[in-house]
């Protein structure tokens, strides 16, 4: 296991167009959880998941924004109609439920740039 | 809700030299984590140390240890015998615990290690 993945690392896309982010995390890990981080910021919360449970999501993640983890492997994040504000790195994280945080890890993120 | 403030966008050391990174935060929760995390440029996040408030002793990590006043909410980060991969992007960071473990964290400060 080689840690977590995100893919793709770059996307650029225009502005209203839908774009969908991958994150495969350590397969031990049965949280997975998406941050965004934009510039001169620390990474905030959107959302996270245990197993294929989505159990909480920020009051970051507008209705353009989805998330899911099928079968409780992989992640995708959704945005939809995207706007300029979107660009940002988002980040993906795993962790085991009853960690105490020194077993998160981080992917490398994926940025978007919304022109 | 939780906030972390660190108040040094931006910090320079001389190699082999000390440096103290600050941060301050704050919560009504008794019992909760505090974490310090370094993001080199385009690399992923990476635990650095890790604190519990229920613990008096201040964690260290070889070059790396902390001073954590709880009364004071302070959580600095000092590093020694600092060392050029050193240089990255620091953030302090918050959670708590037997919830989601979702991460609060602070707006970073950007170290350059000086050869």
């Amino acid at each position: 296991d080689t840690g977590v993945s995100q893919d793709p690392r770059h996307k650029i896309t225009k502005r209203g167009q839908n774009v969908t982010f991958r994150c495969d995390p350590i397969s031990e890990h049965n949280r997975l959880y998406w941050y965004r981080q934009t510039l001169g910021q620390g990474p905030e919360f959107l959302t996270y998941f245990q197993n294929e449970a989505q159990l909480e999501k920020s009051r970051l993640l507008s209705d353009r924004f989805s998330a899911e983890r099928p079968k409780g492997s992989f992640s995708t994040l959704e945005i939809q109609r995207t706007e300029q504000g979107d660009s940002a790195m988002y980040l993906c994280a795993s962790s085991f439920v009853l960690g105490k945080g020194d077993g998160y890890t981080f992917g490398s993120g994926t940025r978007l740039t919304v022109v | 809700a939780q906030t972390v403030t660190q108040s040094q966008p931006e910090m320079s050391v001389q190699e082999a030299e000390t440096v103290t990174l600050s941060c301050t935060y704050d919560t009504s929760e008794s019992n909760y984590y505090l974490f310090w995390y370094k993001q080199p440029p385009s690399r992923q996040m990476i635990l650095v140390i890790r604190q519990e408030a229920y613990k008096q002793q201040n964690a260290t990590e070889n070059r790396f240890s902390v001073n954590f006043q709880k009364a004071a909410k302070s959580f600095s980060l000092k590093i020694s015998d600092s060392q050029l991969g050193d240089t990255a992007m620091y953030f302090c960071a918050f959670m708590k615990p037997n919830t989601g473990n979702q991460f609060y964290f602070g707006t970073g400060t950007s170290l350059t290690v000086i050869p």
